[in-house]
């Protein structure tokens, strides 16, 4: 039963790197999102798919590009990291993207960028 | 716009003691509201949703929250806490019937409980 699995776990990153972060999910969902968490801000959403072949703009989508790979899989690049990067991901998806769907939530990816 | 604000970034309660997490949201059309937990290290769980069905919602771990409209309010109770409930809790709210599923989260509220 493992729903959205999220690799890798733990990234330390160098200004200036690049890293994808990878994202699955089995339950046949059509939407995903990447969120960002950082203390005392809650989550926030960089970038969303509702559906395979389609991705959007969240909240705080500067400096990361999204790609939609099938159905199943959902990835975010950093291209130039940077250390306002360092945060904790989540990957997430839903049945579909009408509100008041669930979103279902991976373990999160802890990145630092030094 | 949208918005929740979770009041009291770190709540204490002794084990037996009643759970009371208060969340406010602001929607100028009528919201979804949701309750997630994050256990340490590890993803968001939902413990409940609002969706207009009833106003008061029954979710997992013997949770529940009270839709209140006239208050703008969707706090979080449970009667009697238990060791196993220290975890953060995020409030979020999305759009009703809107067509894209985007949360806005609400910044958390740290529950620690006391044996």
């Amino acid at each position: 039963n493992a729903g959205v699995t999220q690799t890798p776990k733990f990234q330390v990153l160098k200004t200036g790197q690049s890293m994808t972060l990878q994202c699955a999910q089995d339950m046949n969902h059509n939407s995903m999102y990447w969120y960002r968490q950082d203390p005392g801000m809650g989550l926030r959403l960089i970038y969303y798919s509702a559906s395979e072949g389609t991705t959007d703009k969240g909240e705080v989508p500067n400096g990361y590009n999204v790609s939609r790979l099938n159905k199943r899989e959902f990835s975010l690049r950093l291209e130039s990291a940077a250390p306002s990067q360092t945060s904790v991901y989540f990957c997430a998806s839903s049945e579909d993207i009408n509100s008041g769907n669930t979103i279902y939530f991976g373990e999160g990816s802890w990145l630092t960028v030094v | 716009a949208q918005s929740v604000t979770q009041l009291g970034s770190h709540v204490s309660v002794s084990e037996g003691a009643l759970v009371l997490l208060r969340c406010n949201y602001s929607s100028s059309v009528p919201p979804y509201l949701f309750w997630y937990v994050q256990y340490p290290n590890q993803g968001l769980q939902l413990l409940l949703k609002y969706t207009s069905a009833a106003t008061l919602v029954k979710g997992i771990n013997g949770f529940e929250a009270e839709f209140k409209k006239s208050e703008t309010s969707f706090h979080l109770t449970k009667p009697s806490a238990h060791m196993s409930d220290a975890a953060e809790y995020f409030c979020a709210v999305s759009k009703y019937g809107g067509a894209t599923n985007k949360l806005i989260f609400g910044t958390g509220t740290l529950l620690a409980v006391q044996p």
